[in-house]
């Protein structure tokens, strides 16, 4: 079983357009994140989720939006897309928000590229 | 701001050993951790260090120091499938991760 599954893993489309990459995990764990892996390998922390509520926005552009239905799913929705959202999205999980040093669970990954 | 510093990339020979060093600078400080990413695969934890000192599990070691803001990361016994970059984050006083750029360490046989 896969604890922290994304799917779609290979994405390409074209500028202008929206899409949407999933997330769930099967791990129990209180809360999720997505970061962006772009070109030079820095991995930057978009959104984190506890128990449904957003703690953690960093600066990310209003054209990406996370949903997350439950507990166990995570959801990016990028609208209008640009060149420079080209990049590998992972969504991790960890156990517990703030007061707890659990480590990180990543999903494979979702590689977006925007033409 | 805050910053975490790591070499590059670095190169070793397969059964040797070889020492990654990371250091930063965040508003404070509740943790460090290593990954380990193969190329196109997502990041897998190695190791966690909160406490002064070494912690070692098996082949790999990984070592704080709180007062310089320094690790390292030590690989022992070098394997070609340790050919992969490694991630130095540190937890600040947020609980949040800050991400080092990553060290590209290449194995040759």
């Amino acid at each position: 079983d896969t604890a922290v599954s994304q799917t779609p893993k290979y994405l390409v489309t074209q500028m202008g357009n929206d899409k949407s990459i999933k997330c769930e995990q099967n791990l129990g764990h209180d809360t999720m994140y997505w970061y962006k892996q772009d070109s030079k390998k820095f991995l930057k922390i978009m959104f984190s989720y506890n128990n449904k509520e957003l703690i953690i926005n960093e600066t990310v552009p209003n054209r990406f939006s996370p949903k997350s239905p439950d507990k166990a799913h995570l959801n990016l929705h990028i609208n209008s897309l640009e060149l420079g959202d080209s990049a590998v999205y992972f969504c991790a999980s960890r156990p517990l928000a703030g007061g707890d040093t659990g480590e990180l669970f990543f999903g494979e990954g979702s590689r977006l590229t925007v033409l | 701001g805050q910053n975490i510093d790591q070499p590059t990339e670095m190169t070793a020979t397969e059964g040797a050993i070889v020492q990654i060093n990371c250091t930063y600078q965040t508003s404070g400080f509740n943790g460090l951790f290593w990954y380990q990413q193969h190329a196109g695969e997502a990041p897998t934890f190695l190791s966690y260090n909160v406490l002064d000192g070494l912690e070692e599990k098996g082949r790999f070691s990984s070592f704080l120091s709180r007062s310089k803001g320094y690790s390292y990361l030590l690989l022992k016994e070098l394997q070609m499938k340790d050919s992969a970059s490694y991630l130095c984050a540190v937890l600040d006083s947020n609980y949040q991760l800050i991400w080092g750029a990553g060290t590209k360490l290449i194995i040759k046989p």
